[in-house]
């Protein structure tokens, strides 16, 4: 079975500062990686997305993730936060023929002015 | 362009009342699915729908019930709400025709159950 893990929990990060935020991920095939962004009261928006190819991926609002098969990861950066970045993000992994995805438990990021 | 539409927004419901969630896609998707999100869990399936007629279980199915007449349509019905079943519920839907495709949201139901 598939499965997703995001080890932070909540991370603090000031504007301006450099952010990466970890996945780790179980599946036996290739698997296809999302990170999604959940702002407060909102559902969530696809920030980006690995099906093969290039690892590095570019997302929108200036992410960017790396494909890791070795180390099973797919960690999200982005070089320099703005105070709108503070959300929830998670990764997910679908690998099945019914396109069901499954989700990490998620990360909270606050923006320190 | 109202992509993935919810209703209602926020909900209060007594213990054993029932109650129908509902979603609607403007996109033409064929698959359609329910989430539930709790705090710290991330989001688990509950049910999802290939197409119209066809529905299945997911990892979390116990208490809710779906159908899926048309193709823009995906209602989630609780029948005896329980206390567990307090929850912020999100559908998605998706297109298939061109393998793994990303699933889109709508902003969620807020459900709590007293």
């Amino acid at each position: 079975a598939q499965s997703v893990t995001q080890p932070d929990i909540h991370i603090t990060v000031s504007e301006g500062a450099s952010l990466e935020l970890r996945c780790n991920y179980s599946y036996g095939a290739t698997p296809y990686l999302f990170w999604y962004v959940q702002s407060p009261g909102q559902g969530l928006q696809l920030l980006l997305k690995y099906f093969s190819g290039d690892t590095l991926v570019q997302g929108i609002k200036g992410f960017e993730a790396e494909f890791k098969r070795s180390q099973s990861s797919f960690n999200l950066r982005k070089p320099s936060v703005h105070w709108s970045d503070a959300a929830e993000y998670f990764c997910a992994v679908d690998g099945a023929a019914g396109n069901k995805l499954t989700f990490g438990g998620g990360t909270r990021v606050l923006v320190k002015p | 362009n109202a992509g993935v539409t919810q209703t209602p927004k926020f909900r209060i419901l007594k213990i054993g009342q029932s109650m129908t969630l509902q979603c609607t896609q403007d996109m033409n998707h064929n698959y359609m699915y329910w989430y539930r999100q709790d705090p710290g869990m991330g989001l688990k399936l509950i049910y999802y729908s290939v197409g119209a007629g066809i529905t299945d279980k997911g990892e979390v199915p116990n208490g809710y019930n779906v159908s899926r007449s048309t193709t823009e349509d995906f209602p989630l019905r609780l029948e005896l709400a329980a206390p567990s079943q307090t929850s912020v519920y999100f559908c998605a839907s998706s297109i298939r025709d061109r393998g793994h495709q990303p699933q889109h949201f709508g902003d969620g139901t807020r459900l709590s159950i007293l």
